[in-house]
């Protein structure tokens, strides 16, 4: 298993431009995320899934889009890209286990992304 | 509303000595989980351990392991025989009934050969 992979790893975009970061989980978790993390901060989350179709705001929704068509894949659109929106982001994926106090995440190796 | 907190933005520990990282969290809920998550200088998020609310005794993996106190809302990660590959960033978790897991801000461990 390849768990959860990101790409791409590092990107640099110019203010306004727009790009997708993509995740896949190959673990048939149901719930999946994105989160992104200041330097020297800890992590935020930006909008979550749980499960194809079904797609719900984080803490810190603005600029960013998701959608989730299948169950491996969970795309994040950042419009108009701000010097703002630098830093670091994550997907995780978790099985979704009922009750939800006992899902652990199972993170991908990050994007870094720059905005200049 | 739930709270996480990491006191210790930073720690140093000799190698093969112990280290306690603290992790306090405040909630009304009875059901919740306590996650450990380790960053290294590369990036990736690492789980490393997992207390649930109602676990009579406290998670042990190898030389992690999680001193849960539930009175004083208190979940301290220890790590035994600190080795240098330990140097990393260190996150605490909080997941209550739900889908939206809560971090703290982190405590950065520095191990001294």
């Amino acid at each position: 298993n390849a768990g959860v992979t990101q790409t791409p790893k590092f990107r640099i975009l110019k203010i306004g431009q727009s790009m997708t970061l993509q995740c896949t989980q190959d673990m048939n978790h149901n719930y999946m995320y994105w989160y992104r993390q200041d330097p020297g901060m800890g992590l935020k989350l930006i909008y979550y899934s749980v499960g194809a179709g079904i797609t719900d705001k984080g803490e810190v929704p603005n600029g960013y889009n998701v959608s989730r068509s299948t169950t491996e894949d969970f795309p994040l659109r950042l419009e108009l890209a701000a010097p703002s929106q630098t830093s670091v982001y994550f997907c995780a994926s978790s099985y979704g286990a009922s009750g939800g106090y006992t899902d652990t995440q199972y993170f991908g190796p990050g994007t870094r992304l720059t905005v200049l | 509303a739930q709270k996480i907190t990491q006191t210790q933005p930073g720690m140093f520990v000799q190698e093969k000595e112990a280290v306690t990282l603290d992790c306090t969290y405040d909630t009304s809920d009875q059901s919740y989980g306590l996650f450990w998550y380790k960053q290294p200088s590369s990036g990736e998020m690492i789980f490393l351990i997992y207390q649930g609310s109602y676990d009579e005794q406290n998670a042990t993996e190898g030389r992690y392991s999680l001193n849960f106190q539930k009175a004083r809302k208190s979940a301290n990660l220890v790590i035994s025989a600190s080795q240098l590959g330990d140097s990393a960033m260190y996150f605490c978790a909080f997941l209550t009934g739900g889908f939206k897991t809560i971090f703290g801000a982190g405590t950065r461990l520095f191990v001294k050969a």
